[in-house]
């Protein structure tokens, strides 16, 4: 069975601040992808990134950066220098391909306030 | 690229009324849909795998005769709730498979009186 940790239910910092949303997976998969979902106030879920099992470069966009280390089943998301429009509820999440469809394990979400 | 949309983004009804909601793909075509449901302060819960042309999945626990899934083409699935009641209210987000990506809808709100 597939399995996302998120342990951090809500993290606060100030505007500026860095700040780092870990990240733990379970999985027997041998392929597989992880993604980072943004969720704001609005409610619909935005896209950030999926990383392949096979694939651990860490990735930067901008002021986002993400760490992928398969020793520790760990894909953490770092915001550099964060701003109010940051303050979201984010989430990891884990699939592998089945073929045609690839169901979502999703973590239980870390709640993000960046605050002036 | 990859907008999903959805609608109504809100729907307030009377207890036994039937609500259908909409998710689209507006500019790919998505062969899987997915619908979730999400409680407040919570993650989503999957509740079914729309196929097009065939019949959705629906996970354990899901009414399938409650929750009606129609996915007729590749760009459009849809939801009816059969009779809503108030433990229907909820929010509902549907998603639509591209390449190995889900992408999502913006949601819909439903609360049932």
């Amino acid at each position: 069975a597939q399995k996302v940790t998120q342990a951090q239910t809500e993290i606060s910092v100030v505007e500026k601040e860095d700040v780092t949303l870990d990240c733990v997976y379970e999985t027997r998969d041998t392929t597989y992808y992880l993604f980072w979902y943004k969720q704001p106030p609005s409610g619909e879920l935005v896209f950030l990134i999926r990383r392949n099992s096979f694939d651990e470069q860490n990735e930067i966009s901008g002021r986002y950066s993400w760490n992928f280390q398969k020793s520790t089943s760990s894909f953490n998301f770092t915001i550099t220098a964060s701003q109010v429009v940051d303050s979201a509820v984010y989430f990891c999440a884990l699939s592998s391909y089945t073929g045609t469809a690839s169901k979502l394990t999703f973590g239980t979400g870390t709640r993000l306030q960046v605050t002036l | 690229g990859a907008v999903v949309s959805q609608h109504p983004s809100r729907v307030i009804c009377k207890s036994g009324t039937s609500v259908k909601i909409e998710c689209r793909s507006l500019d790919f075509q998505a062969t899987t849909m997915f619908w979730y449901r999400q409680f407040p302060k919570q993650s989503l819960m999957l509740m079914a795998t729309s196929n097009e042309g065939s019949k959705a999945t629906y996970e354990q626990g899901v009414e399938k005769d409650k929750f009606l899934i129609n996915h007729a083409s590749l760009t459009l699935s849809t939801l009816t709730v059969a009779s809503a009641h108030p433990e229907d209210s909820s929010f509902y987000i549907c998603s639509a498979q591209r390449q190995e990506t889900q992408y999502f809808g913006p949601g819909t709100r439903l609360l049932v009186l």
